[in-house]
């Protein structure tokens, strides 16, 4: 069956520092492929998305995702965490290939961001 | 900006209710979609939409019925409500490039 697996449930961070959310998926060919993020009491909004081309995609407040094929793998990262960060992330993938959006969603990883 | 409403934020409801969640897009979006989502189980796709009258299971169709009467609105149906499924319910519309989700309805069955 194909699925999103999002390793780290809970990850914690200090502002300022570095941060990499894992995501890998379950699929031989070359899926299209999400990050979201949900604040605590809001819908999901999305951050980047990878279609086709440039495997490292800039998306919105800072985040860059990157996609090896090699490793089935689409993780998310951004150089220095703020604050106003800490939500819960979700990577997830739309298996047809076609942009039929159907999505698939990992189980989510939650961040925390200590002042 | 696209607009995916639903149309209650928090609804309580007893087991065995026949219960509706609506939902409606404004940007003339031809896909739909209703999630569930569970602390701990992401969201996970219980039936979707790509045309009026038109619908297809998801992973968990069960215990779920939807309507497309008009393209703008998509209904989640609980035919007899039951605890288990008690959760937030996410909708979605979706253009050619992006997914847009409405703010959710969080469901309590009692």
């Amino acid at each position: 069956a194909q699925s999103v697996t999002q390793p780290d449930i809970h990850i914690t961070v200090s502002e300022g520092a570095s941060l990499e959310l894992r995501c890998n998926y379950s699929y031989g060919a070359t899926p299209y492929l999400f990050w979201y993020v949900q604040s605590p009491g809001q819908g999901l909004q999305l951050l980047l998305k990878y279609f086709s081309g440039d495997t490292l995609v800039q998306g919105i407040k800072g985040f860059e995702a990157e996609f090896k094929r090699s490793q089935s793998s689409f993780n998310l990262r951004k150089p220095s965490v703020h604050w106003s960060d800490a939500a819960e992330y979700f990577c997830a993938v739309d298996f047809s290939g076609a942009g039929s959006y159907q999505l698939t969603f990992g189980k989510g990883t939650k961040l925390s961001v200590i002042p | 900006d696209v607009k995916v409403t639903q149309s209650s934020r928090y609804l309580v409801k007893r087991t065995g209710e026949k219960v509706f969640l609506e939902c409606v897009q404004d940007m003339d979006h031809e896909n739909m979609f209703w999630y569930r989502q569970d602390p701990g189980l992401g969201l996970r796709l219980i039936y979707f939409s790509y045309d009026v009258k038109m619908k297809e299971k998801g992973d968990i169709p069960e215990g779920y019925s939807v309507s497309r009467e008009k393209k703008e609105r998509f209904s989640l149906i609980l035919e007899s409500a039951s605890t288990n499924q008690t959760s937030m319910y996410l909708c979605a519309s979706t253009s050619n490039t992006e997914a847009f989700f409405g703010q959710g309805t969080r469901l309590t069955v009692v």
